[in-house]
């Protein structure tokens, strides 16, 4: 079955620490998406990339970054910078970066300060 | 900028009709609606293009009127299969989604 694979499902940072955050696809899927969701709040855009080696910032950008080196993987690094990383991430994918295409998320990763 | 949804919360009994709207300050090509369980994955419902359509997808439909920059997406005859966050996302070159609308069906 194809799908979106996003891993761990938890993850922990320390202070001053980069933690990774893994996502798959096996749709053949050309655009990728990373988001973050807060408590009770909606999905903010992190980042984006519509093609292999190439993507663009979204609204929250700051603190994160991001690769994409392969069409089947666009994981996610977040960095020390961010101060306040704890939030539920979701990574999403679509068949192209375009209005009229429907966005498959995978089952997210939950992401705390210790 | 993200869409603004409305209303925040909505608590129904089975069987009772409910209309979630979204609207935006820009203009759009396309609106997305999306439902997610408790600590689930968003759940694709339905996507409408520009030109004022309908759709609708078993008790779920959902309008776009592109003038106004407003979609809403009506819940008829509720299950309680349907209680969730209900999402919108509107496209204008790329996705935004508003902050979404807890609907809770209850027996």
């Amino acid at each position: 079955d194809g799908g979106i694979t996003q891993s761990p499902k938890y993850l922990f940072r320390k202070e001053g620490q980069n933690v990774t955050l893994s996502c798959e696809q096996n749709l053949n899927h050309d655009a990728m998406y990373w988001y973050r969701q807060d408590p009770g709040q909606g999905l903010r855009l992190i980042y984006y990339s519509q093609i292999v080696n190439d993507f663009q910032k979204g609204d929250i950008a700051e603190g994160y970054s991001v690769s994409r080196e392969k069409k089947e993987s666009f994981p996610l690094t977040v960095t020390s910078a961010q101060k306040n990383p704890t939030a539920f991430y979701l990574c999403a994918s679509s068949q192209g970066h375009y209005s009229n295409q429907p966005q498959h998320f995978g089952d997210g990763t939950r992401l705390s300060i210790l | 900028q993200q869409p603004v949804q409305s209303p925040q919360a909505v608590i129904l009994r089975e069987g009772e009709d409910a209309v979630i709207n979204c609207s935006s300050s820009k203009a759009l090509y396309s609106v997305h609606w999306y439902r997610q369980k408790h600590g689930e994955a968003p759940v694709f419902l339905m996507i409408l293009l520009k030109g004022g359509e309908q759709k609708g997808h078993d008790k779920i439909s959902a309008s776009f009127n592109e003038k106004k920059q407003q979609s809403s997406l009506y819940l008829t005859a509720s299950q309680l299969s349907y209680s969730g966050t209900y999402f919108c996302g509107t496209w204008n070159n790329d996705m935004r989604f508003g902050a979404g609308t807890r609907l809770t069906v209850k027996p």
